[in-house]
């Protein structure tokens, strides 16, 4: 059974800092992952994928895997309020055409 | 581009009754559609994976005489729920892919999801 584990939180952090969010997975032969944002009441909506070691950037966003770790992490540069989420990691259950094994999210909240 | 929609949003139906929900893909052809359910406070669930024209594939613990998925086209998938009971409250969440959907081939585009309350 994979697993993805996150930290439940809730995480706060102020207005314009940076927010850092961990995951691990305990399948070593995931290769690729995804980061979710979902605000309350509403389905999870695609932020970043990386597939390859070190970081990709898209905007005020930065994927970070580490495979050898087994670790994946985001960070949101220049937090803003309406970032306020809870962050849902998630890697392939398995190949072929399954769906994906989620963490159980990590619940985020920017101070103004 | 890669929008997925779902009907309906919200449904209350009485125990013992039988609920679809229909997911469908707008602007892509899904050749696979997934269907999740997600308890309060809690992460998303697989419960089954559906190609379409085959048969779904349900997760373990996942009764498939009691969620009946057809995936009868590229674009449309229904999850009936059969034999409510509160305990089948929850929200469900589809989700798409597709070889035109955009991003890379394991990235799934989610429906905004259905609220199923079971009184």
């Amino acid at each position: 059974q994979k697993e993805v584990e996150q930290n439940s939180g809730p995480l706060s952090v102020p207005e314009g800092a940076i927010a850092s969010l961990n995951c691990t997975y305990s399948d070593r032969v995931s290769q690729s992952f995804f980061w979710y944002r979902q605000y309350s009441g509403k389905s999870p909506e695609l932020i970043m994928s990386i597939y390859s070691n070190g970081d990709k950037e898209d905007g005020r966003f930065t994927a970070q895997l580490n495979k050898a770790s087994q670790y994946v992490s985001l960070l949101i540069r220049d937090s803003q309020p309406s970032d306020s989420a809870t962050y849902l990691c998630a890697a392939p259950s398995g190949g072929g055409a399954d769906g994906l094994t989620f963490g159980k999210g990590t619940h985020l909240i920017i101070q103004p | 581009g890669a929008v997925v929609s779902q009907h309906p949003s919200r449904v209350i139906c009485k125990s013992g009754t039988s609920v679809k929900i229909e997911c469908r893909s707008l602007d892509f052809q899904a050749t696979t559609m997934f269907w999740y359910r997600q308890f309060p406070k809690q992460s998303l669930m697989l419960m089954a994976t559906s190609n379409e024209g085959s048969k779904a594939t349900y997760e373990q613990g996942v009764e498939k005489d009691k969620f009946l998925i057809n995936h009868a086209s590229l674009t449309l998938s229904t999850l009936t729920v059969t034999s409510a009971h509160p305990e089948d409250s929850s929200f469900y969440i589809c989700s798409a892919r597709g070889p035109l959907a955009g991003g890379s081939y394991n990235e799934q585009f989610f429906g905004p999801g259905t609220r199923l309350t079971v009184l």
